[in-house]
């Protein structure tokens, strides 16, 4: 069965990195765009960013781009983000989830997501 | 402020049919395909919606999707207990970035 499983998440003090993985198994990973959408504790969700199946194409948010970096692994079926630059409002449930498509946030499959608290 | 603007609530008695819409703009709905996404507080979001009104293998039939223009639309038909959650809007927006409505909390009384 297709599971997603996050990891990384933690507390971080305003101005350091994190970085968060995502560990895929019972698809074929490399086949499929993967995203990473958050949700701050009790608000909606925000897309963050994609990557395409092979790691040629990358598009972020207007609120992360410049400071996070999606990219993938996929001998190790891992996806990462590196986050840099922690803002207090980058704090979030982070998950991540396939796509068939690049283009689309027709995502079928959700990990259970990992909480990065970024607080002084 | 979400790009795709949904109603904060909605609510229906068991058995009524309820629709959530989601308006938005010619750079993603009106050029893109609309989905739907489930979520019960404490879980992950599920697809419920995709391309417009296609379901998943295994959500009912009881839900259903449409798109005109550059809104779109959730119907839930025969309200159920269990489809008391939030409800979000999504689609890829043509400056190269995804976006989701700010979510509708479905209340069954």
């Amino acid at each position: 069965q297709v599971q997603l499983v996050e990891s990384g998440g933690g507390v971080v003090q305003p101005g350091r990195s994190l970085r968060l993985s995502c560990a895929a198994s019972g698809f074929t990973f490399s086949s499929y765009a993967m995203h990473w959408v958050r949700q701050a504790p009790g608000k909606g969700l925000e897309w963050v960013a994609v990557i395409a199946y092979d790691g040629s194409n990358k598009f972020y948010a207007d609120s992360v781009r410049g400071r996070f970096t999606i990219s993938r692994d996929n001998s190790k079926k891992t996806l990462y983000i590196q986050m840099n630059s922690l803002r207090v409002e980058d704090t979030a449930f982070y998950y991540c989830a396939r796509d068939g498509t690049l283009r689309g946030l027709k995502a079928d499959y959700w990990g259970q997501g990992t909480l990065a608290t970024v607080s002084s | 402020q979400s790009v795709l603007t949904q109603p904060p609530s909605a609510s229906g008695t068991p058995g009524q049919r309820v629709t959530i819409s989601c308006s938005g703009s010619s750079s993603n709905i009106g050029s893109n395909s609309v989905s739907w996404y489930q979520q019960v507080p404490g879980t992950a979001p599920k697809l419920l919606i995709y391309n417009n009104n296609q379901r998943p293998s295994g959500v009912p039939d009881r839900f259903s999707g449409s798109k005109s223009g550059t809104s779109a639309s959730l119907a839930i038909s025969g309200l159920q207990s269990e489809d008391e959650a939030h409800y979000y809007c999504a689609a890829w927006d043509d400056s190269l970035n995804g976006v989701f409505g700010g979510g509708t909390k479905l209340t069954v009384l």
